[in-house]
């Protein structure tokens, strides 16, 4: 049973940049794709990007193009999102999540990671 | 960027009631929609993949139909459980899209 651990909840200020880490466990990372998506406080979810763990190729959403920049370390098979110049805009819950067998679907997400931007 | 809509935002239920949640892409999508159950505090859960194609340990309660832009998640029987915020996705083309989420409460 795949699973995907999320760091800790961040408070940052505006301006800063954050890296959020997602380590997995239960699944070959490096035959993964790895997605991170956003949502904010009773809205839907937004996707940001995804990663390919074997090659770390990646696909932005164009809307966070240069805003959020995907790695990974296949050695501890975990996933990172670095977000930069934030804004309060930024805050809510970051989810990392796996990609279904079958498509550009969901089938294993973490638990989230909420992102406060405050002065 | 493809939209999809969902056509409630939220509507009361009642538990053993049928209740059908519509989903409509701004163009066709070719049945690469999910639907994912999300309840407060929780991250998403799968639920159907394919437009059709149930996930394992998903009740059969849980159907999805539909094809081109027009989608539908059925849940016979509503349990309890079965309350939450209910999201369609497409993944038929980038950026992946999801639907504002339909809210199901009880009476």
């Amino acid at each position: 049973q795949g699973q995907m651990q999320q760091s800790g909840a961040e408070l940052v200020k505006p301006g800063a940049s954050v890296k959020l880490s997602c380590k997995t466990s239960g699944f070959t990372f490096t035959s993964s794709y790895i997605h991170w998506l956003k949502q904010k406080p009773g809205q839907s979810l937004e996707w940001i990007a995804w990663i390919y763990a074997g090659t770390g190729g990646t696909g932005y959403n164009q809307k966070f193009t240069g805003k959020a920049q995907l790695t990974v370390d296949t050695s501890s098979s975990t996933a990172y999102m670095q977000f930069s110049s934030l804004t309060t805009e930024d805050s809510a819950i970051y989810y990392c999540a796996r990609r279904g067998g079958y498509g550009n679907y969901i089938d294993y997400w973490g638990q989230g990671t909420t992102l406060t931007v405050s002065s | 960027d493809i939209q999809m809509t969902q056509s409630s935002s939220s509507f009361s239920v009642s538990l053993g009631d049928r209740v059908t949640i519509t989903c409509k892409a701004s163009e066709d999508i070719y049945n690469r929609l999910a639907w994912y159950q999300q309840k407060p505090g929780n991250a998403p859960r799968i639920l159907i993949s394919g437009a059709t194609s149930l996930e394992i340990g998903v009740p059969s309660r849980f159907s999805g139909s539909g094809s081109g832009k027009d989608y539908t998640l059925s849940i016979t029987s509503l349990q309890t459980e079965d309350v939450a915020t209910y999201y369609c996705q497409q993944y038929w083309s980038s950026p992946l899209t999801f639907g504002a989420g339909t809210k199901l409460e009880l009476k």
